[in-house]
């Protein structure tokens, strides 16, 4: 069935960079666009950014911009989300989804990255 | 780019029907018919069940329903049920080619 599933939890030090994955499967990978979303302990979704799967085209939020850098390899079917200089603040469940038209069909389990000294 | 505005949280008791707002501008809501709205429970990641404002996937119950005016889109879920206790949050493409949630609200049933 088409599934995106993520890497595992993650427990970094501030100032680190962490890398979660998001393997596509059950579908043609470079025929759709990954977004990647956030949402820290209690609070709301927020969105990060998007790849074109298939000519690796991005974009990101500006909050994240020049802190934020998402792959993917084709050959792999997966997405990556690297996230430098981490702090307190980006601990959260991070999601990988599927965008058809404009809206997000499928979502990822969630990877939760923990940043803590 | 600022989140979408939503009630914090919204009740009602079931059988009876609510809506939820998700309001924002002429960059995002007002201007595309891009609004989507999905359904978390805790714990759980999101689940899709309204696509560019009122379209409902296949399989998402025919009780929930989309519209918009202006730039503010509405949920309505008819008939509430017990199963339907969750955090609903809209989603709206804006100008930028950047997406945007909005606050969340936490739909408690009575």
């Amino acid at each position: 069935q088409v599934q995106l599933v993520q890497s595992g939890a993650e427990v970094k030090k501030p100032g680190a960079s962490v890398k979660v994955s998001c393997k596509a499967s059950g579908y043609t990978f470079t025929s759709y666009i990954i977004h990647w979303v956030r949402q820290a302990p209690g609070q709301r979704l927020e969105w990060m950014g998007w790849i074109n799967a298939d000519n690796g085209n991005t974009k990101s939020s500006q909050k994240f911009q020049g802190g934020v850098t998402i792959t993917r390899d084709t050959f792999a079917s997966t997405a990556y989300m690297e996230l430098s200089s981490l702090r307190s603040e980006d601990t959260a469940v991070y999601y990988c989804a599927r965008e058809v038209g404009r809206a997000f069909d499928i979502w990822g389990q969630g990877t939760m990255v923990t940043v803590s000294s | 780019q600022s989140a979408l505005t939503q009630p914090a949280s919204v009740s009602g008791s079931p059988g009876q029907s609510i809506t939820i707002s998700c309001t924002g501008t002429s960059n995002d809501v007002g201007g595309y018919n891009y609004v989507s709205w999905y359904q978390q429970y805790p714990g759980k990641a999101p689940k899709l069940m309204i696509f560019d404002v009122t379209y409902r996937p296949s399989g998402v119950s025919d009780r929930f329903s989309g519209s918009k005016s202006g730039s503010t889109a509405s949920l309505t879920i008819s008939g509430l049920q017990a199963e339907d206790e969750a955090d609903y949050y809209c989603s709206s493409y804006t100008s930028s080619n950047t997406r945007v949630f909005g606050g969340g609200t936490k739909l408690t049933v009575l």
